[in-house]
């Protein structure tokens, strides 16, 4: 079974559309994350959730958010994509204890791309 | 500011050992990850670390030294499976994951 699974994993689409990506990790994690990873392969973190707090980086555009609907799902939607939104999107989860930051366990990866 | 700083690219020969460097300066340090990225696929975890020392786990081990704000990640043995990007990663005084821009490893026969 997969550990992290996302949703789809290719995704073409036009500028100003507003799409989402899927993610479902049965870890039985409490926290999960979003990564965006750009051509230059650098690993930016958008968000980090669990069911006790939302932490944003503070330079993700607010046309992203993160929706979760339940403790193994996080979703990412996006509004008004961008020609500059085409990167590589991944989910992770790992399990936080007394604040320690457990492994991260990485999905498969969305490749976004906007035309 | 945070920062990490990896070498951009390696190239190594197979069956050679290799030492992937990693320095940080950070707002504290609750411990330094070392994940592998193979092209077009997810990162997977390699090793952590949280006390000065080396860690070994088979042909892979990773150092650090807090003091010096340094890691490394050495990699013995290698095989040509082992091209791929390698990437740092240090916990912060939030405990929230700094990651380093990854050095690329090349493995020529």
């Amino acid at each position: 079974d997969t550990a992290v699974s996302q949703t789809p994993k290719y995704l073409v689409t036009q500028m100003g559309n507003d799409k989402s990506i899927k993610c479902e990790q049965n870890l039985g994690h409490d926290t999960m994350y979003w990564y965006k990873q750009d051509s230059k392969k650098f690993l930016k973190i958008m968000f980090s959730y669990n069911n006790k707090e939302l932490i944003i980086n503070e330079t993700v555009p607010n046309r992203f958010s993160p929706k979760s609907p339940d403790k193994a799902h996080l979703n990412l939607h996006i509004n008004s994509l961008e020609l500059g939104d085409s990167a590589v999107y991944f989910c992770a989860s790992s399990q936080r204890d007394d604040r320690v930051v457990g492994t991260q366990y990485f999905g498969p990866g969305t490749r976004l791309l906007v035309l | 500011g945070q920062n990490i700083d990896q070498p951009t690219e390696m190239t190594a020969t197979e069956g050679a050992i290799v030492q992937i460097n990693c320095t940080y300066q950070t707002s504290g340090f609750n411990g330094l990850f070392w994940y592998q990225q193979h092209a077009g696929e997810a990162p997977t975890f390699l090793s952590y670390n949280v006390l000065d020392g080396l860690e070994e786990k088979g042909r892979f081990s990773s150092f650090l030294s807090r003091s010096k704000g340094y890691s490394y990640l050495l990699l013995k043995e290698l095989q040509m499976k082992d091209s791929a990007s390698y990437l740092c990663a240090v916990v912060d005084s939030n405990y929230q994951l700094i990651w380093g821009a990854g050095t690329k490893l090349i493995i020529k026969p």
